[in-house]
């Protein structure tokens, strides 16, 4: 069965502090790892990476996939109270382009 | 990306009704999903709706209890049937343009209270 696995599951810090989250992930026909940001209802579009070892960079957050050890870790850097939210790892399959959710990591910050 | 919209964004419906749930996109898609977050969940694949043909539906999920519309290919709608308070959840619908093929965006969700 196809899984996807957050880490940690919540995580506090303070403004300014710089976060990873980690997703790992085993799924039978890989096409695709995106992340998203979960504010209210609507989960926001962050990333997606396909090619392992290329970074992809918004402002203070990027992301990086390694596909021979399944994981993809998120960065945020000098982390502000807007950042504060829960961040979804989904997975994508080849043929179906259907997602596969982790449970989220729910990060908060405190001013 | 692609402008959803979702319609209601919320209810409050009494066991046993039936309550109807549209997606609209602003430009014409691939794919077309709908997803369910249960409170303190994850989300979670209902179906594929698929243009001109019937939805196909994930383990765990039927057609009966949540039959799937897509006329065209700016459009669906999800009907959550004969509910039950185990159906309060939030609806959500996703997008793959194809414009941006791989990348999924998310309507602003329907959030359902089932009393």
């Amino acid at each position: 069965e196809d899984k996807v696995v957050q880490s940690p599951l919540s995580l506090v810090v303070h403004e300014g502090d710089t976060v990873t989250l980690n997703c790992s992930y085993e799924v039978t026909n890989f096409r695709s790892l995106l992340w998203y940001k979960q504010e209210k209802k609507a989960p926001t579009f962050l990333f997606m990476l396909t090619s392992s070892g290329i970074e992809k960079k918004s402002g203070r957050l990027s992301s990086i996939l390694d596909k021979k050890e399944l994981f993809s870790i998120l960065n945020i850097t000098a982390t502000q109270t807007g950042d504060s939210a829960i961040y979804l790892c989904a997975v994508s399959e080849g043929g179906n382009e259907k997602l596969t959710f982790g449970t989220g990591t729910r990060l908060t910050i405190i001013p | 990306s692609a402008v959803i919209s979702q319609k209601p964004s919320r209810d409050i419906c009494q066991r046993g009704t039936s309550l109807t749930i549209q997606c609209q996109v602003d430009s014409q898609v691939t794919m077309m999903f709908w997803y369910r977050q249960q409170p303190g969940q994850s989300l979670t694949l209902i179906a594929t709706a698929n243009q001109g043909s019937e939805a196909t539906y994930e383990s765990g999920f039927v057609i009966d209890k949540f039959p799937i519309s897509r006329p065209n290919l700016t459009f669906s709608t999800l009907t959550v049937s004969n509910m039950s308070p185990e159906d309060s959840s939030i609806y959500l619908c996703s997008v793959e343009p194809w414009t941006v093929p791989n990348e999924q965006f998310f309507g602003p969700g329907t959030r359902l209270t089932v009393l």
